[in-house]
């Protein structure tokens, strides 16, 4: 079945420190890899994502790269702020329809502490 | 914007109560999904629908059933609530048929049963 890793948390880092989150995943044939955060007291709300092999997501500074030859789509930041803190989730979503029906799978999430 | 809406966002109830999470969209999604959150766990989906009417059993159905009579309008059932329910419900929505379609998550109901 499909499976998403992530790594484990938490995260504490200070600011304008660079940032790694690392996702790798299991899946048939090409998923579109997401991620996602989640602020506190808040739902999840879609950060980045990729559809195909090599394809690079990018928002609010943060990137990722779906990289096919490693199964991993790994966040990555230069340069974090207090604002950054929050738990982050990296997700699939399987090509293909029947009952996949838009189901993504997530990893279970990397709690990011960023100190002044 | 995307608007997903849940009835509450907190709820207390005691064990042997029969719970209803409720959750709206406005967006015309087909889609609709409830997943629960524990800490460690990630998120883990407990149904979905991909029409009013029709569901589907995600990874952790047990205890639980759902309810789509209209499309914007997914409910969550805990028929009779027990303490290891105790956690945070998510639903969430999307179009059925795209690939590139995001999730788009309501603010969560954290639910305690005692």
């Amino acid at each position: 079945g499909n499976s998403v890793t992530q790594m484990e948390g938490p995260v504490t880092l200070s600011e304008e420190a660079f940032l790694t989150i690392n996702c790798t995943y299991t899946a048939t044939g090409y998923p579109s890899l997401f991620w996602y955060v989640q602020y506190p007291g808040e739902g999840l709300q879609l950060l980045l994502k990729a559809t195909k092999a090599d394809d690079k997501g990018s928002n609010k500074g943060f990137e990722a790269t779906y990289r096919k030859e490693t199964t991993s789509f790994h966040l990555e930041k230069g340069s974090v702020q207090v604002s950054d803190s929050a738990v982050y989730f990296c997700a699939l979503k399987p090509l293909g329809g029947g009952t996949s029906y838009g189901k993504l799978t997530f990893g279970q999430g990397t709690i990011l502490t960023v100190h002044p | 914007d995307v608007k997903v809406t849940q009835s509450s966002r907190y709820l207390v109830k005691r064990t042997g109560e029969k719970v209803f999470l409720e959750c709206v969209q406005d967006m015309d999604h087909e889609n609709m999904f409830w997943y629960r959150q524990d800490p460690g766990l990630g998120l883990r989906l407990i149904y979905f629908s991909y029409d009013v009417k029709m569901k589907e059993k995600g990874d952790i159905p047990e205890g639980y059933s759902v309810s789509r009579e209209k499309k914007e309008r997914f409910s969550l059932i805990l028929e009779s609530a027990s303490t290891n329910q105790t956690s945070m419900y998510l639903c969430a929505s999307s179009y059925r048929d795209r690939r590139n379609s995001p999730l788009h998550f309501g603010n969560g109901t954290r639910l305690t049963v005692t």
